[in-house]
């Protein structure tokens, strides 16, 4: 069992928005700004699409946003596309002594 | 552009280690931290631990504390993840990727990873 909760799947149209969800706890999400979003294609690696609850890298588009309420963030994904479709996990550092944990991933289908 | 490329895959038998290299070319070495995260099959992301190569010091997820080593090397710019009484559970595929850190106080805070090496498997199988 991760220590970040995700919804295993959530599926959208092209064109339309959709967030997925990471619940963590005060001693994680809750606790630090330090939320990150990977992006993962079947057979390859990930790809880091939000650092820091809400900062987008150079080269990631800006239909894709993070944020965050409570223990709780959000990545949203804006004109979905079909590119799109692949595997989110969420990652956040933790006080405990795992250090950091990651969510268990959410696959996205675009319909 | 920092690129990290990994070694190759591995078959290893119960109870054996397995040491797997991330070459790194672009960018300083020593100026960033490695990180190595696993993915066994099916599975999501698991953070083993990581390396600030100009400090030469490690942090280890716990799970992995005792079992796992993490180095590296300056000189040619690489950092080796070495996994030792290997069991069945430990077949995955494993990542290096290059780790943005902070510091809070005296603690290491691994934030987040980018760029991704292109993954190593290891298999372990009798």
């Amino acid at each position: 069992q991760s220590a970040l909760t995700q919804p295993a799947s959530v599926s959208g149209s092209p064109g339309q928005s959709i967030t997925i969800s990471c619940t963590g706890t005060s001693s994680d999400v809750g606790g630090y700004n330090y939320v990150s979003w990977y992006q993962q294609h079947p057979g390859k690696a990930p790809k880091l699409m939000i650092y820091d609850v809400s900062n987008r890298p150079s080269g990631v588009s800006n239909r894709f946003s993070g944020s965050k309420s409570g223990n709780t963030a959000s990545l949203t994904i804006s004109g979905l596309q079909a590119e799109d479709e692949a595997d989110y996990y969420c990652s956040s550092y933790t006080s405990s002594s795992t250090l950091l944990v990651f969510g268990g991933g959410t696959k996205l289908t675009v319909l | 552009q920092v690129q990290l490329v990994q070694s190759g895959a591995e078959v290893k038998k119960p109870g054996s280690s397995v040491k797997v290299s991330c070459k790194a070319s672009g960018g300083t070495f020593s100026s960033y931290a490695i990180s190595w995260v696993r993915q066994a099959p099916g599975q999501g992301l698991e953070w083993m631990g990581g390396i600030i190569p100009i400090f030469g010091t490690a942090n280890y997820a716990q799970k992995f504390q005792g079992r796992v080593t993490i180095t590296a090397d300056e000189s040619t710019s690489t950092a080796y993840m070495e996994l030792s009484s290997l069991r069945s559970e430990d077949t995955a595929v494993y990542y290096c990727a290059r780790a943005m850190i902070t510091f809070g106080g005296v603690i290491v805070i691994y934030n987040w990873f980018d760029p991704w090496g292109q993954g190593t498997l290891v298999t372990v199988s009798s």
